[in-house]
């Protein structure tokens, strides 16, 4: 069945660090994918998406490139911040987007100063 | 932007009892709403998908006499966990959107632990 994979947590990094979170998934179809961020307290916020092979999404300095041959979504920052300190998810939808969402386990990133 | 609430953050229960778990639309209208459940460490796994004034669709393996699911407005959803057991401790998550097939607005989840 359908199915994402992401790396387990936490990790941790410091202020200006470059961050990645890889995340595969497996489909039968043509999925859209998602990465959603929940910061502590609140409720999982979208952050980016790409809805076919070699799109790229990009959002507050995040980016993650739809790469079918490898079935990779990875998310990447360049420097992050203490404010990036959160749970991010990678998800794949069908459909046109964002009905019958699949998720990830959820990696949890600390930033510190 | 769209907001979601929900209420209670948190509860404990006693096994054998019900708890009622609200998820509200703030600023919008939503076409749709849907139920997930998250455990530790894992996914949030989808487990009903309802739409104002008609009965819940529930994913395949989610017990529909067990988590009662009520649609009664376009900015209300309620969860019932009938019969509560320890194993339905976990935490329980609203999202909603305005169109079919539109981007999820997430609630920032509630936690249920049964004693």
């Amino acid at each position: 069945g359908d199915s994402v994979t992401q790396m387990e947590g936490p990790v941790t990094l410091s202020e200006e660090a470059f961050l990645t979170i890889n995340c595969t998934y497996t489909a039968t179809g043509y999925p859209s994918l998602f990465w959603y961020v929940q910061y502590p307290g609140e409720g999982l916020q979208l952050l980016l998406k790409a809805t076919k092979a070699d799109d790229k999404g990009s959002n507050k300095g995040f980016e993650a490139t739809y790469r079918k041959e490898t079935t990779s979504f990875h998310l990447e920052k360049g420097s992050v911040q203490v404010s990036d300190s959160a749970v991010y998810f990678c998800a794949l939808g069908f459909s046109g987007g964002y009905n019958k969402l699949i998720f990830g386990a959820g990696t949890r990133l600390a930033v510190h100063p | 932007g769209a907001v979601v609430s929900q209420h209670p953050s948190w509860v404990i229960c006693k096994s054998g009892t019900s708890v009622k778990i609200e998820c509200r639309s703030l600023d919008f209208q939503a076409t749709t709403m849907f139920w997930y459940r998250q455990f530790p460490k894992q996914s949030l796994m989808l487990m009903a998908t309802s739409n104002e004034g008609s009965k819940a669709t529930y994913e395949q393996g989610v017990e529909k006499d067990k988590f009662l699911i009520n649609h009664a407005s376009l900015t209300l959803s309620t969860l019932t966990v009938t019969s509560a057991h320890p194993e339905d401790s976990s935490f329980y998550i609203c999202s909603a959107n305005v169109y079919a097939d539109s981007e999820q607005f997430f609630g920032p989840g509630t936690r249920l632990t049964v004693l």
